[in-house]
């Protein structure tokens, strides 16, 4: 399966812990995104890597939040000094880059996500 | 504010009938759109989607309209089949931005009665 992965699926920790997590994008797109889904809502952007460069962060994203992509291949979201707040799904999507505004592909496809839970 | 809107919370189908979901955007930056069908404990699965210099997508039963003037989307599903049976988000996105990021709408969760 050549999919968007990621690891943990699933991430219980208590208050005031550091998690992180990982997203392995399909090998050839070279834009990844990550979002955060909470109950009852569509999923939030959070930031966005053109290959390595991390080119967009949503204010959502708080100075206790990272994300890297060494390499411009797989990503790393950590958060230090979780709280309950952050409970969540963490989604990570990959795409290419779509040359023209109605040329095929350049859709966003997501990895099964990770569910944090914070104590 | 809510750039992307979908006002139902759910709909209820029986099985080969016609599944109607509306999407409603304000930003009028907005030029392509999106639908996801997502379900629990999985991430969201691309469906169709549509750029703003069309005003219909079809692959296979699912088509989507798009009415610019109105900014306003609908996905069409015929006939519809159990198994569509999940939450379907409305994204949409500025081409022209440097993101591409999505903005998603709150979804409409989709029960297809045999």
């Amino acid at each position: 399966d050549t999919g968007v992965s990621q690891d943990p699926r699933h991430k219980i920790t208590k208050r005031g812990q550091n998690v992180t997590f990982r997203c392995d994008p399909i090998s050839e797109h070279n834009r990844l995104y990550w979002y955060r889904q909470t109950l009852g809502q569509g999923p939030e952007f959070l930031t966005y890597f053109q290959n390595e460069a991390q080119l967009e962060k949503s204010r959502l994203l708080s100075d206790r939040f990272s994300a890297e992509r060494p390499k411009g291949s797989f990503s790393t979201l950590e958060i230090q000094r979780t709280e309950q707040g952050d409970s969540a799904m963490y989604l990570c999507a990959s795409s290419l880059t779509r040359p023209l505004l109605d040329s095929p592909g350049g859709e966003q496809f997501f990895g099964p996500g990770t569910r944090l839970t914070v104590l | 504010d809510q750039q992307v809107k979908q006002n139902s919370p759910s709909l209820s189908v029986q099985e080969g009938r016609i599944s109607i979901l509306n999407c409603d955007y304000t930003n009028s930056m907005f030029d392509y759109f999106l639908w996801y069908k997502k379900y629990p404990a999985e991430g969201p699965t691309f469906l169709i989607s549509i750029s703003s210099i069309k005003d219909k997508n079809e692959d296979g039963r699912f088509t989507v309209f798009l009415n610019k003037s109105a900014k306003h989307l609908s996905l069409h599903i015929v006939p519809s089949q159990p198994g569509d049976s999940a939450v379907y988000f409305c994204a949409a996105s500025d081409y022209g931005g440097a993101t591409n990021k999505l903005i998603f709408g709150t979804g409409t969760l989709l029960a297809v009665q045999p």
